[in-house]
């Protein structure tokens, strides 16, 4: 079945330790997002990739990073530098990118606790 | 930047009934979507739509691009409808500039009781 896989659904971590969110997709999709959920927030975007090799900050990318090796995987490292990082991630895809039309496919949804 | 507003912030209803709920954002756009995001987190689209009117099943998502207004209707509610639904809304333009992603609104939690 094709989807997008997020790994692992709860994570726990220490503050000042960097921790990486996995995200894999089979759907060949161009087009990755990251999102931070926070209660009584809208979904904010962290950061996108239109192609392999490519991506561009969102909204609230201070204190993240990304990277696209590969097409299928979007990989976002929360760093000791983000200030508030106990929220629930969300990644996404699209066949292509331009939220203008193109509809986006979510994965399960990381939630990651900072004690 | 998009401002996008839904209403109710909190809806419940027995089961059967018709529900609504309205969406509204400030600048124009291409797309606006509507999502439902089950209690476990997970997040799933609903519709995509840039005008008129869509329906799928029991759910009916309408457009007034001129009034910058969408809704979302539920027929014959059944608990199962439960959740959080989400209006998103996509840029105008592409502008690159980290824009390409959606702007959310807060979602709207929809219980419908037995």
């Amino acid at each position: 079945d094709g989807g997008i896989t997020q790994s692992p659904k709860y994570l726990f971590r220490k503050e000042g330790q960097n921790v990486t969110l996995s995200c894999e997709q089979n759907l060949n999709h161009d087009a990755m997002y990251w999102y931070r959920q926070d209660p009584g927030q809208g979904l904010r975007l962290i950061y996108y990739s239109q192609i392999v090799n490519d991506f561009q900050k969102g909204d609230i990318a201070e204190g993240y990073s990304v990277s696209r090796e590969k097409k299928e995987s979007f990989p976002l490292t929360v760093t000791s530098a983000q200030k508030n990082p106990t929220a629930f991630y969300l990644c996404a895809s699209s066949i292509a990118s331009g939220s203008r039309y193109n509809e986006q496919f979510f994965g399960p949804g990381t939630r990651l606790t900072v004690l | 930047k998009n401002e996008v507003e839904q209403s109710p912030q909190n809806l419940t209803a027995q089961e059967g009934e018709f529900i609504t709920i309205n969406c509204s954002y400030s600048v124009g756009i291409s797309a606006l979507h509507w999502l439902q995001q089950h209690p476990g987190g997970g997040i799933v689209s609903l519709f995509m739509l840039s005008s008129g009117k869509k329906k799928h099943g029991r759910l009916i998502a309408t457009i007034n691009i001129q009034e910058k207004h969408s809704s979302l209707h539920i027929t014959a509610s059944h608990p199962r409808d439960s959740a959080v639904y989400i209006c998103a809304v996509g840029a105008t333009m592409y502008s690159g500039g980290g824009a390409d992603g959606l702007t959310f609104g807060k979602g709207t939690h929809l219980i419908i009781q037995p």
